[in-house]
């Protein structure tokens, strides 16, 4: 009975590759994010979208598109990866008060 | 200089210990502040959040807002073995749905 879904949780691939992770929340939320923390926990904010509608775009290369099929689902698609994308990937969710953001487990990406 | 800046830690206390752990920020037009707690392995989970100034408890979680000097406080009392995590200060401001974090501090309570 997961809230917030990602896959996949682990992801090993070599540079130059093209990837994509998943993300479904079942709790009814219009806005869900995507999130980089890096190996000092640093968590930073990718991407928002309220109702399949992009509200956040923080300074990521282009590289990095996000995709709002319907506002249940998040995904993101990642280009020619490099070495600098190796990080923990979260999708997170919330109501319209964004303090209560519902994270889900993190997508663990290594580029080789 | 990131906008929101926490000790990494770790921070290693004796169970039933106070756990005592701070924030300080840079952007005036933070409004709200928030704690989230990960384990190891995990996404973050909200544990406390408060409005402007001042102080909040929950159970055994007190956390403490002073705009004027910019800084925030989560005070953890009695603590357990299964408060070791990392914990994440994160601010917005009034308008929009961004949460800045902080580093986040990692919490090891012995038993």
């Amino acid at each position: 009975d997961t809230a917030v879904s990602q896959t996949p949780k682990y992801l090993v691939t070599q540079m130059g590759n093209d990837k994509s992770i998943k993300c479904e929340q079942n709790l009814g939320h219009d806005t869900m994010y995507w999130y980089k923390q890096d190996s000092k926990k640093f968590l930073k904010i990718m991407f928002s979208y309220n109702n399949k509608e992009l509200i956040i775009n923080e300074t990521v290369p282009n590289r990095f598109s996000p995709k709002s099929p319907d506002k249940a689902h998040l995904n993101l698609h990642i280009n020619s990866l490099e070495l600098g994308d190796s990080a923990v990937y979260f999708c997170a969710s919330s109501p319209p008060v964004a303090d209560t953001q519902y994270f889900g487990p993190g997508t663990r990406l290594t580029v080789l | 200089q990131k906008e929101v800046e926490q000790d990494p830690g770790p921070l290693s206390v004796p169970e039933g210990a106070i756990v005592s752990l701070n924030c300080t920020y840079s952007n005036s037009a933070f409004q709200y502040f928030m704690w989230y707690r990960q384990y190891s392995r995990k996404g973050p989970e909200l544990l406390m959040y408060t409005y402007s100034s001042g102080n909040k408890e929950d159970g055994r979680f007190t956390a403490q807002v002073d705009k004027s000097s910019k800084y925030i406080s989560l005070f953890i009392r009695d603590s357990q073995p299964s408060d070791s995590a990392t914990y994440l200060c994160a601010c917005r401001n009034a308008a929009g749905n961004k949460l800045t974090f902080g580093g986040g501090t990692r919490v090891l309570v012995k038993p």
